[in-house]
């Protein structure tokens, strides 16, 4: 089945770190995404991993996946107010000879001072 | 370059009554997609065309829902006649080539009253 889980929301003081986990269903998705969506604004791609890979990082930002167990998580180093946003989770699923993104229900992080 | 661009931005329409909603996407991007997010789950994917094609329609909800993408390049989607689990938040994203980055646009929000 199609299925991406995630934690609702996340509340986090400025500074500390945040860590937003995933779990997916399809063990041949190929890439998986995190998007970022903040107030009154589209999806904005924050960063992705390929499947064979188990960890990436990208200046503040630590994508761990472990594929034995579908998880993803996605670790915001000195979180910011301006990382305030909802954090959408997603894995590739191909069908029909495209592919097609299959998104969580987002988790909501809260930066307060 | 212009990004993904929707209108309208929010609608509010009665049940019963027909909402048509606008997709512009970046140019030269022949992969349009539709998804929606209904009440604060998960973002589902609707349909997808390729150029002026429908490539999957899998997700669309039911035959009140008609897309289309005439000529290859702005599309719509017209919910007739919209009911009350219809509100939520639209959103079309483009892409030049199957598998490359989505762009989103900020999305269209529908409400049922």
């Amino acid at each position: 089945g199609e299925d991406v889980e995630q934690s609702l929301f996340l509340s986090v003081r400025e500074g500390d770190s945040s860590v937003i986990n995933c779990t997916y269903t399809d063990s041949s998705s190929t890439y998986l995404y995190w998007y970022k969506q903040e107030p009154g604004a589209g999806l904005q791609l924050l960063t992705y991993i390929f499947s064979n890979m188990d960890m990436k990082q990208d200046q503040r930002l630590t994508v761990l996946l472990n594929k034995k167990d579908k998880h993803l998580s996605l670790r915001i180093a000195d979180t910011q107010t301006g990382d305030s946003a909802i954090y959408f989770c997603a894995e590739v699923l191909l069908s029909g000879g495209y592919n097609k993104l299959i998104f969580g229900a987002g988790t909501r992080l809260a930066v307060h001072p | 370059e212009a990004g993904v661009t929707q209108f309208p931005s929010h609608s509010v329409i009665e049940k019963g009554q027909t909402v048509t909603l606008r997709c512009d996407p970046i140019s030269g991007h022949d992969n349009l997609y539709w998804y929606r997010r209904v009440m604060g789950k998960e973002i589902k994917f609707l349909l997808h065309f390729v150029k002026e094609s429908k490539q999957d329609e899998s997700g669309m909800p039911n035959n009140r829902f008609l897309a289309e993408r005439t000529g290859g390049t702005y599309s719509t989607l017209k919910v007739q006649p919209a009911e009350l689990e219809d509100s939520g938040v639209y959103f079309c994203a483009s892409s030049q080539f199957d598998g490359g980055e989505l762009f989103f646009g900020e999305g269209s929000r529908l409400t049922v009253l």
